[in-house]
């Protein structure tokens, strides 16, 4: 049962030009969704997060928007660069489940020169 | 200076060892993590512990054991290791449980591969 799903298992996109990654969920007591970053062989990389009570953050060239009717999210990145080719995992905790977070299946970004 | 340090890297072993994998923070955080990382790449939480208790323990079978002998470490332990167990296991902290928009400080993963 897959609460946080990532339908696109890739993307490709030109450096320069937005990168759009989106992720739904099922569970509507999630009460906060993370991004983290993941390159080959390490560790994923917190990126940004967004409260439910939010609708969009900020955070440089990243922007995370929240749509809580369609229980949809997306990672905006603008513009894109070569270093951001990687995988992005999509991720929402439920505070009154333990404080369990819960990861999707990642998006590979390949951020084309 | 590696904030969360998983020991070893790799780990090429036969079914039915016993092993261990080892996890230190230095961030001061008071909640680890152990997550799995299965061939599908999901990552599934196993274990947290908040300040060396356990808060979290999914539908993971009693041969893995996880040990916090101070909030700064959390070691898994895995029994008559089988071949299912074969994936990336990463160590994570956080600052606290309800700390969750701040993220999660993972180590670089131990690939388990059991033959």
């Amino acid at each position: 049962d897959q609460q946080v799903k990532q339908n696109s298992p890739s993307l490709s996109v030109q450096e320069g030009r937005i990168s759009i990654l989106n992720c739904d969920y099922t569970n509507s007591m999630f009460d906060y969704f993370l991004w983290y970053k993941k390159y080959p062989a390490e560790g994923p990389t917190f990126l940004i997060s967004i409260s439910s009570i939010k609708d969009k953050n900020e955070d440089g060239r990243f922007t995370v928007f929240l749509n809580k009717s369609a229980k949809h999210l997306s990672l905006h990145i603008v513009p894109s660069q070569p270093g951001d080719s990687a995988v992005y995992f999509c991720a929402a905790t439920d505070n009154t489940g333990g404080f369990k977070t819960i990861f999707g299946a990642g998006t590979r970004l390949f951020v084309k020169a | 200076d590696t904030a969360v340090s998983q020991t070893p890297k790799y780990l090429v072993t036969q079914m039915g060892n016993d092993k261990s994998i080892k996890c230190e923070q230095n961030l001061g955080h008071d909640t680890m993590y152990w997550y799995k990382q299965d061939s599908k790449k999901f990552l599934k939480i196993m274990f947290s512990y908040n300040n060396k208790e356990l808060i979290i323990n999914e539908t993971v079978p009693n041969r893995f054991s996880p040990k916090s002998p101070d909030k700064a470490h959390l070691n898994l332990h895995i029994n008559s290791l089988e071949l299912g167990d074969s994936a990336v296991y990463f160590c994570a902290s956080s600052l606290g449980q309800g700390a969750v928009n701040y993220g999660y400080t993972f180590g670089s993963g131990t690939r388990l591969t059991v033959v």
